[in-house]
């Protein structure tokens, strides 16, 4: 049972390239949610899910994307990658009754 | 909308002393009540949730937490803090009829031998 599984760990993008975070889950979980921490300002909320086909925004929703074809997976795009978007990304999912469970994060680093 | 304040951002304390880290949230309605911990270069682990029954809540390596609904309050406690609880410590809110869980700034704990 691999939890949350989120790729890659690091990456290091340039000014305006795109990239996708990628977070799968084999718990069947219908919740899952996109994160970002930053020093001093915890954990906000980018986008989250709850269920396949429908998302929304959280508190910090600009300039990412999402999408959710599957109840398994829970893609994050940047399309335009900024520097204010250098972060460390955190997926997590849950379902009713349970606490959130958290992947491993990605350190994202723009240049 | 619902917010969550964590008052303390860094606390220290030698081993052996209580801990006690506040937790404030703003929403009117029901919530679920959580505790998260990230020790250094890890990602979050649940340490104790709220959603019902007792507001005594106990949670894993000796850690309570009390709602007080009046208070809009879930502090974390424990007893006697160790060196291995050096961590980052997050509180976080969901309200019942939203799916968004909701963070406050975090705590870093610095425990000393």
């Amino acid at each position: 049972n691999a939890g949350v599984t989120q790729t890659p760990k690091f990456q290091v993008l340039k000014t305006g390239q795109s990239m996708t975070l990628q977070c799968a889950q084999d718990m069947n979980h219908e919740y899952m949610s996109w994160y970002r921490q930053d020093p001093g300002m915890g954990l906000r909320l980018i986008h989250y899910s709850v269920g396949a086909g429908i998302t929304d925004q959280g508190e910090v929703p600009n300039g990412y994307n999402v999408s959710r074809s599957t109840t398994e997976d829970f893609p994050l795009r940047l399309l335009s990658a900024a520097p204010s978007q250098t972060s460390v990304y955190f997926c997590a999912s849950t379902s009713i009754g349970y606490g959130y469970t958290f992947g491993s994060g990605t350190r994202l680093t723009v240049v | 909308a619902q917010s969550v304040s964590q008052h303390n951002h860094h606390v220290i304390l030698s081993e052996a002393a209580s801990l006690e880290l506040g937790c404030n949230y703003s929403y009117g309605g029901t919530v679920n009540l959580f505790w998260y911990v990230q020790y250094p270069g890890q990602h979050l682990q649940l340490l104790l949730k709220y959603f019902s029954g007792d507001p005594l809540v106990k949670g894993i390596k000796g850690f309570e937490a009390e709602f007080i609904k009046s208070k809009f309050s879930f502090n974390l406690r424990k007893p006697s803090v160790q060196w291995s609880d050096t961590a980052e410590y997050f509180c976080a809110v969901n309200a019942r009829n939203t799916d968004k869980l909701i963070f406050g700034t975090g705590t870093r704990l610095q425990v000393f031998p």
